[in-house]
């Protein structure tokens, strides 16, 4: 199985900071990765797919970027609505998703 | 508008099975799959397996195989997941997920969760 790890695993930020979260994959998973925002109670939802792809509907603070082994999560300019926690995913092989980071206001 | 539509909370004794169902209204059934991921309390998300109703071809997480079964009727639109030999540790929201186009594991459409009570 390709192991996707995560950091860092929680942090917080004030409204209107800019927001990197990293994604490292075990193995060169090329661009197969996708990112999804989850909110306590509820299903999460895909942000990008592909690395960088933004999904119809999501708001263009957010971005993806990597390839190969690492990856990145960038939301620029923290809103409250962005309060979640955030997954990779790869799907080069069998799908597993990174442990999550949790995003938090200061 | 795609929709999935899960079954309802179960409450299962260790060693029993479980099935869920989830009802997918929209798009063309067969031109998707449908993954069932798992999350346990307070924990990240576990993909279990997919089923590929066009082949009725089904994948299974290797932590799973041998104890989960996932398939689909076509003429009803449904995806099915059934875990036996359950025990404490498979307490989790289970949620079925669809593919964002065609057999590629981006997940689009997400059901409700089904939340799945494993205790004596």
């Amino acid at each position: 199985d390709i192991q996707m790890t995560q950091s860092p695993s929680s942090l917080s930020a004030s409204v209107g900071d800019g927001v990197t979260i990293t994604c490292q994959a075990s193995q060169d998973i090329r661009n197969f990765v996708n990112w999804y925002q989850q909110k306590p109670g509820k299903a999460p939802k895909l942000l990008i797919y592909d690395a960088s792809k933004l999904e119809t509907g999501v708001p263009s603070r957010f971005s993806g970027s990597g390839s190969e082994t690492h990856f990145a999560l960038t939301i620029n300019s923290l809103q409250p609505e962005d309060i979640a926690t955030y997954y990779c995913q790869q799907y080069a092989t069998l799908p597993t998703f990174g442990p999550g980071t949790i995003v938090d206001i200061k | 508008q795609v929709q999935l539509v899960q079954s309802g909370a179960e409450v299962k004794n260790p060693g029993s099975s479980v099935k869920v169902s989830c009802k997918a209204s929209g798009g063309t059934f067969s031109s998707y799959t449908f993954s069932w991921v798992r999350q346990a309390p307070g924990h990240g998300l576990e993909w279990m397996g997919k089923i590929i109703p066009i082949f009725d071809i089904a994948n299974y997480a290797q932590k799973f195989q041998g104890r989960l079964t996932i398939n689909a009727d076509k003429s009803t639109t449904t995806a099915y997941m059934e875990l036996n030999s359950l025990r404490s540790e498979d307490t989790a929201v289970y949620y079925c997920a669809r593919t964002r186009r065609g057999m590629t594991d981006i997940f689009g459409p997400w059901g409700q969760g089904t939340l799945v009570t494993v205790s004596s």
